[in-house]
């Protein structure tokens, strides 16, 4: 069964305290994997796509990885602003449109 | 530029009532998608449409219709509605082929009681 894991489930950071968001998928093909924020009573806001293992895409504090088996995203010297539910999704091969999401990861940068 | 918007925000049904979930895009995309958030769970798509006259079921269709007319609209359809109905609906549209880049409307919070 295709499956989408993120961790941890929550993540409280100070400002300035970089770390990571972890995506692993057992899935049978991927044609992409995607990273959404998502703010509190708001629908998921775009940031990245990544296709192919060794892919890296960066926008300000934000750095998204790919591998074979799972994807990273890295930030870096976060701040407040940055406090929101950050979704990992990927999109199988088959021709079907099927997105599978994960639960998400749920970070606090307190001040 | 309005993006995708969803009418209403909040609802609340009794059960057996229906209703419909509007939804509407002005990017001309194509590609148009239903989809319902339960809390600690992962988005879960119930329908989606590749263009105007076609659409096709998503992971979790049961108790829902959706009909796509133009481009521009995407309705979902809730008959009989059930306490298992009781989510957060949102609706996404992308352009081309495949789920690229997808614009998500606000949500629709839905009670059914």
């Amino acid at each position: 069964e295709d499956q989408v894991t993120q961790s941890p489930e929550a993540l409280r950071l100070q400002e300035g305290e970089s770390s990571s968001l972890n995506c692993s998928y057992t899935v049978s093909g991927l044609r992409g994997l995607f990273w959404y924020r998502q703010d509190p009573g708001k629908g998921p806001e775009f940031l990245f796509t990544l296709y192919s293992a060794g892919e890296e895409k960066e926008k300000e504090r934000l750095k998204a990885t790919l591998t074979k088996k799972e994807s990273f995203l890295h930030i870096t010297a976060p701040k407040p602003e940055d406090s929101a539910t950050y979704l990992c999704a990927v999109h199988l091969q088959g021709g079907s449109e099927k997105l599978v999401f994960g639960k998400g990861t749920k970070l606090t940068v307190n001040p | 530029n309005a993006g995708v918007t969803q009418t209403p925000k909040f609802r609340i049904l009794k059960i057996g009532q229906s209703m419909t979930l509007q939804c509407t895009q002005d990017m001309n995309h194509n590609y148009m998608y239903w989809y319902r958030q339960d809390p600690g769970m992962g988005l879960k798509l119930i329908y989606y449409s590749v263009g105007a006259g076609i659409t096709d079921k998503g992971e979790v269709p049961n108790g829902y219709n959706v009909s796509r007319s133009t481009t521009e609209d995407f309705p979902l359809r809730l008959e009989l509605a059930a306490p298992s109905q009781t989510s957060v609906y949102f609706c996404a549209s992308s352009w081309g082929q495949g789920f690229t880049e997808a614009f998500f409307g606000q949500g629709t919070r839905l009670t059914v009681v």
